[in-house]
């Protein structure tokens, strides 16, 4: 599996800041880069994703940007608020390659 | 739909004994993936299933885990003999096709042997 590097590991942010996770990849074929957020005993779920013929998708609070020719991306969260804090992590994968995930962010947003 | 269903949510079981985790991925999904999740080496990749055909089982730590998809809607990860190095949170994720659509995990088996 290609490698995808995730940063930071740990974050804390104040409520209303903006909370901001990257990763970055090896494999420029990778053509689909989700992000998934996790809460304490569930599964991992589908937050956001986007694909590299965009360079930004935003959902609410929630946006990604994406710079393919550094092959980064990261997650924005707006107006972080204390259900925000979850575990989040990205992820790439194209076609039949089975998706490769960050070791992943502990976000913890303070009220 | 229900989602994929896991089960146990949790199992406690002493060091040699049989563990069987139980799967039912999510109706119409043709992959299947089982991961483990520790804090120390984050979600690793065990075993991956293809229209009920295991296709990837590199990240299977040992022979003391074994995996089967006997049909589409039903899938297994069982670990003889059990050991404590093999406490984690196992989880069970479906997806339509492998690369270009999102995984939907289950909830997860909590796996302690003591």
């Amino acid at each position: 599996q290609q490698q995808v590097k995730q940063s930071p590991q740990s974050l804390i942010v104040q409520k209303g800041g903006i909370s901001i996770i990257n990763c970055a990849y090896e494999n420029t074929a990778f053509d689909y880069f989700p992000w998934y957020q996790q809460f304490p005993g569930k599964g991992p779920a589908l937050l956001i994703a986007i694909r590299p013929d965009v360079s930004e998708k935003k959902e609410g609070r929630f946006t990604i940007s994406f710079n393919k020719s550094a092959k980064q991306f990261s997650l924005h969260i707006m107006d972080s608020q204390p259900g925000d804090s979850a575990t989040y992590f990205c992820a790439a994968s194209k076609g039949s390659y089975i998706p490769t995930f960050g070791r992943g962010t502990s976000l913890i947003v303070h009220p | 739909d229900a989602g994929v269903i896991q089960s146990p949510r949790h199992e406690v079981t002493e060091m040699g004994q049989e563990v069987t985790l139980r799967c039912k991925p999510i109706s119409g999904h043709n992959s299947l993936f089982w991961y483990r999740q520790t804090m120390m080496r984050g979600l690793e990749l065990l075993i991956y299933f293809n229209n009920n055909v295991p296709i990837d089982d590199s990240g299977m730590p040992e022979d003391r885990f074994s995996a089967k998809m006997p049909n589409a809607s039903f899938s297994t990860l069982k670990i003889q003999p059990s050991e404590p190095r093999d406490s984690a949170v196992y989880f069970c994720a479906s997806s339509l096709t492998a690369g270009n659509s999102p995984l939907h995990f289950g909830n997860g088996t909590r796996l302690t042997v003591t």
